[in-house]
C-alpha cells in the first residue's frame, strides 16, 4: 500500500523557516515525480510545487518562487520542501502528492499524504 | 494565472445524476489531456477519482465519469449517493505554471 506521510508542520513568526518531510512507502519511489499542493483553512487547492524522479526538473508556483525549495532523497524515499521568508499567507495544510505516472513532472496526483499544517503568525 | 472555474456549489437528490463543470482556457483544459478530479471529504486529503479527461482509477465507482469539450471539462456522477456529498476539484496541467486546480465545488445531496 502506498503511503505518504507528512511532518515539519508548525506555528512559526512571519519571515522565518520551516522545513517539511514527506517519507514515502510502498511504491518505487524514484521512478515518480513528487509534488506539494497547499489548502489554506477554508480554501481550495493550490499547487506549490514539484520535483522530478531524479531532481533534474523543478517547478515551483509563483507565489512561492524564490522562498521555498523543493529537494528529494531517493535513498532515504523522502521528499522536503523548505520553505523560507515565510508569510501569512502561507498559512495551510500542506500536502506531499505522487504523480500518477512514472517518469514525467507533471500529471494528476495519487495518492495524496494527510498533510502537515503550517501556520504563520506572530 | 488564474483558478480553473468551477460552480460553487450542486446538488441533487439521491438516485440523480450531477454535472460539475470545469472551465479554463486553451492553455490548460483545452489544450491538454491532463485534466484530473478529486473528492475531498472533511478533514480528509483528496482523492483521484477521473484523469486523462475521462479514466478511473482502480477501485473508483463506474458512477463517475469525466469529458472534455473544447475548454471545459465535466465530472458526472450518475446515481447519487449519500456518501458522494464532498468538495471536487478538476486539475490541469498548463503551459505557464504548470498545474492548476478549479475553485472547488461543494456537492450536496439532498
Amino acid at each position: 500500500e502506498v503511503q505518504l506521510v507528512e511532518s515539519g508542520g508548525g506555528l512559526v513568526q512571519p519571515g522565518r523557516s520551516l522545513r517539511l518531510s514527506c517519507a514515502a512507502s510502498g511504491f518505487t519511489f524514484d521512478d515518480y515525480a513528487m509534488h506539494w499542493v497547499r489548502q489554506a483553512p477554508g480554501k481550495g487547492l493550490e499547487w506549490v510545487s514539484g520535483i522530478s524522479w531524479n531532481s533534474g526538473s523543478i517547478g515551483y508556483a509563483d507565489s512561492v518562487k524564490g522562498r521555498f525549495t523543493i529537494s528529494r532523497d531517493n535513498a532515504k524515499n523522502s521528499l522536503y520542501l523548505q520553505m523560507n521568508s515565510l508569510r501569512a499567507e502561507d498559512t495551510a495544510l500542506y500536502y506531499c502528492a505522487k504523480l500518477g505516472l512514472e517518469w514525467l513532472l507533471y500529471g494528476w496526483f495519487d495518492p495524496w499524504g494527510q498533510g502537515t499544517l503550517v501556520t504563520v503568525s506572530s | 494565472q488564474s483558478a480553473l472555474t468551477q460552480p460553487a456549489s450542486v446538488s441533487g437528490s439521491p438516485g440523480q445524476s450531477i454535472t460539475i463543470s470545469c472551465t479554463g482556457t486553451s492553455s490548460d483544459v483545452g489544450g491538454y489531456n491532463y485534466v484530473s478530479w478529486y473528492q475531498q471529504h472533511p478533514g480528509k486529503a483528496p482523492k483521484l477519482m477521473i484523469y486523462e479527461v475521462s479514466n478511473r482509477p482502480s477501485g473508483v465507482s463506474n458512477r463517475f465519469s469525466g469529458s472534455k469539450s473544447g475548454n471545459t471539462a465535466s465530472l458526472t456522477i450518475s446515481g447519487l449517493q449519500a456518501e458522494d456529498e464532498a468538495d471536487y476539484y478538476c486539475s490541469s496541467y498548463t503551459s505557464s505554471i504548470k498545474v492548476v486546480f478549479g475553485g472547488g465545488t461543494k456537492l450536496t445531496v439532498l
